[in-house]
């Protein structure tokens, strides 16, 4: 059971440059969420997905767009990379207990992006 | 003001003394509680999670909330090296609230 699995780890863009981060989950979880976590400020919601199809912004949605054509995958692509999107990013998926939300999220291992 | 305030420290303390972490929050429509620990290049992994006012024990963490006051605290009893790692401290308006307010963690170094 691999969890929540974010690739790549490491990435280093020059500005203006666009990719894209992978999520994927195999605990067959219906919320998914991206963060970024900088030193000083803490996990802050990027976007987060209810089920397939469904997207939704969160605290800091600007420069990133997200899609959900599956359960399984969750991307996060960076459409012109810029210097202050250098941090680490989250992917994380939570369940469902007696078909109501549980709260808890799962978080993948991270993956740490330098733009120039 | 941040909705959730935590002292970033580090801490650090010598192997088996209590560790104490603390997070104060200013919207009192808070309702249940998380604490999540995070190794070092690591995602995090939810540690303890509470519903409003009072204790809960697990092992040798033990979660306090008290909501009059809108303050949330971490103890760890007999602090091992493999405790060493940043706390960050959660919370959501309602159960199964997936949107959570986080602290920005709390660093904390055991040293044998």
């Amino acid at each position: 059971n691999a969890g929540v699995t974010q690739t790549p780890k490491f990435q280093v863009l020059k500005t203006g440059q666009s990719m894209t981060l992978q999520c994927a989950q195999d605990m067959n979880h219906e919320y998914m969420s991206w963060y970024r976590q900088d030193p000083g400020m803490g996990l802050r919601l990027i976007h987060y997905s209810v089920g397939a199809g469904i997207t939704d912004q969160g605290e800091v949605p600007n420069g990133y767009n997200v899609s959900r054509s599956t359960t399984e995958d969750f991307p996060l692509r960076l459409l012109s990379a810029a210097p202050s999107q250098t941090s680490v990013y989250f992917c994380a998926s939570s369940y469902k207990s007696g078909g109501a939300n549980t709260g808890e999220l799962f978080f993948g291992e991270g993956s740490r992006l330098t733009v120039l | 003001q941040k909705e959730v305030e935590q002292d970033p420290g580090p801490l650090s303390v010598p192997e088996g003394a209590i560790v104490s972490l603390n997070c104060t929050y200013s919207n009192s429509a808070f309702q249940y509680f998380m604490w999540y620990r995070q190794y070092s290049r690591k995602g995090p992994e939810l540690l303890m999670y509470t519903y409003s006012s009072g204790n809960k024990e697990d092992g040798r963490f033990t979660a306090q909330v008290d909501k009059s006051s809108k303050y949330i605290s971490l103890f760890i009893r007999d602090s091992q090296p493999s405790d060493s790692a940043t706390y960050l401290c959660a919370m959501s308006l309602y159960y199964g609230n997936n949107r959570l307010a986080f602290g920005k963690g709390n660093q904390v170094v055991v040293i044998p």
